[in-house]
Parts: C-alpha cells; sequence; structure tokens
C-alpha cells in the first residue's frame, strides 16, 4: 500500500507566475484535502473533496487558487499570479469517510512553494 | 469556530524518560475528534493518535497515550520511555464534523542522549 504522493516536491518561482501541484492519495480513500503551512505554524485548512465534488473551501483559498479532482482521484491545486504571501509548504491528505477513527488523515510529503 | 492551543513552543527531555505535551482546545461542537501529529525535519505529518469525544476511555497507541480531560477540555499527549527518533515538532489537531482539521502551533520537542 502505497502512501500519499506529491510532485513536485520543491518549486521555485517568480511573482506572477502560474504554478500547479498536484497529490495521488492512497487508492481507496475517497477524501482528500489540502493543507498549507508556513514557517512555524500548524497547517492551515483549505480545501477538501469528497469523491469528484469538493466539499469545503476555506477563506484562505482567494480566488487565485482553484483546485480539481477530476475523476475522484488525483488532485491538483493552482496558484495563479504567484505572490511572495503564498511562499509556504502545501501538505495534501486523504481519507476514508467511513472509519471509526475519526477520519483519521494520512499527509504526503508535501510541495515547498518559494515565490521569488 | 474551532481553536487549539499548544502553550509549550519547546520541550527537552531526556532519552528513556516520560514527556507531556500540552494540548488545549475550544469548541461548540458535541461530537469531535482529537488528534496527534508528528513532523519530523524532513515535513511530513505522521498520525500518532486519535480520541474521540464520546470516547470513554484514553486513547493508547504503543508509547503514546492520550490523557483526555472532556471538562478542562484538554488532550495532553504523553510519550513514555522518549528515545532519539522521537525529537520532532508535535501538533495537535481537531477534527470539525469528522472532515477537516484545525490544527495547534505545535511543540518542539528535542530528546537528549
Amino acid at each position: 500500500d502505497t502512501g500519499v504522493s506529491q510532485d513536485p516536491r520543491h518549486k521555485i518561482t517568480k511573482r506572477g507566475q502560474n504554478v500547479t501541484f498536484r497529490c495521488d492519495p492512497i487508492s481507496e480513500h475517497n477524501r482528500l484535502y489540502w493543507y498549507r503551512q508556513t514557517l512555524g505554524q500548524g497547517p492551515e485548512f483549505l480545501t477538501y473533496f469528497q469523491n469528484e465534488a469538493q466539499l469545503e473551501k476555506s477563506r484562505l483559498l482567494s480566488d487565485r487558487f482553484s483546485a480539481e479532482r477530476p475523476k475522484g482521484s488525483f488532485s491538483t491545486l493552482e496558484i495563479q499570479r504567484t505572490e511572495q504571501g503564498d511562499s509556504a509548504m502545501y501538505l495534501c491528505a486523504s481519507s476514508r469517510s467511513d472509519t471509526g477513527r475519526g477520519n483519521e488523515q494520512f499527509f504526503g510529503p508535501g510541495t515547498r512553494l518559494t515565490v521569488l | 469556530a474551532q481553536k487549539i492551543t499548544q502553550t509549550q513552543p519547546g520541550m527537552f527531555v531526556q532519552e528513556k524518560e516520560a514527556v507531556t505535551l500540552d494540548c488545549t482546545y475550544d469548541t461548540s461542537d458535541q461530537s469531535y475528534g482529537l488528534f496527534w501529529y508528528k513532523q519530523p525535519s524532513s515535513g511530513e505529518m505522521i498520525f500518532l493518535i486519535y480520541q474521540g469525544s464520546y470516547d470513554e476511555q484514553n486513547a493508547t497507541e504503543g508509547r503514546y497515550s492520550l490523557n483526555f480531560q472532556k471538562a478542562r477540555k484538554s488532550a495532553n499527549l504523553v510519550i513514555s520511555a522518549s528515545q532519539l527518533g522521537d525529537s520532532a515538532m508535535y501538533f495537535c489537531a481537531m477534527s470539525r464534523g469528522y472532515s477537516t482539521l484545525t490544527f495547534g502551533k505545535g511543540t518542539m520537542l528535542l530528546v537528549s542522549p
């Protein structure tokens, strides 16, 4: 059983460029989450999907951010017109919605974004 | 709104000793879950332990136990017999509606030989 994978692991971009991150969840997991973690802070929720439906978006997710999960498998997170404040670690997690352990989420290794 | 508070920015413990990491929470929900995750320097979040709000017994997972005091709204993590590999950042988190997680700011644990 492979874990959650994310690609790329690191991304350096110039301000104003668009970037896209990919997350592949654990295969039998129907829920997929995106979080953002800045230095010295805990992860903050961005958005989550159950199958292909995007069920919730945080107020942190500005109009420049968009996430998709076509066919309920992998997900992409796109940031348009990046700003220096977007520099952070972007974490993806997945879970099953029917566990008895309160929706235990398994995290990927993260994508570290640096905006110059 | 949910809130998680971890008041210890850093903790030091000697190898083989036990350590308690504090976590208090605030929520108006009756049903919720409490989690602890470990984040080593590599960055990946590793699930340690879960406690449901209706669970009457404290959760245990190997060397980890969760001291759940509902009336005090606290969910402290106890690590017994610390090991050098336990040095990492530890996050307390709460689930809202058994979906999204709200995290605290974390506690850095350093285990010395």
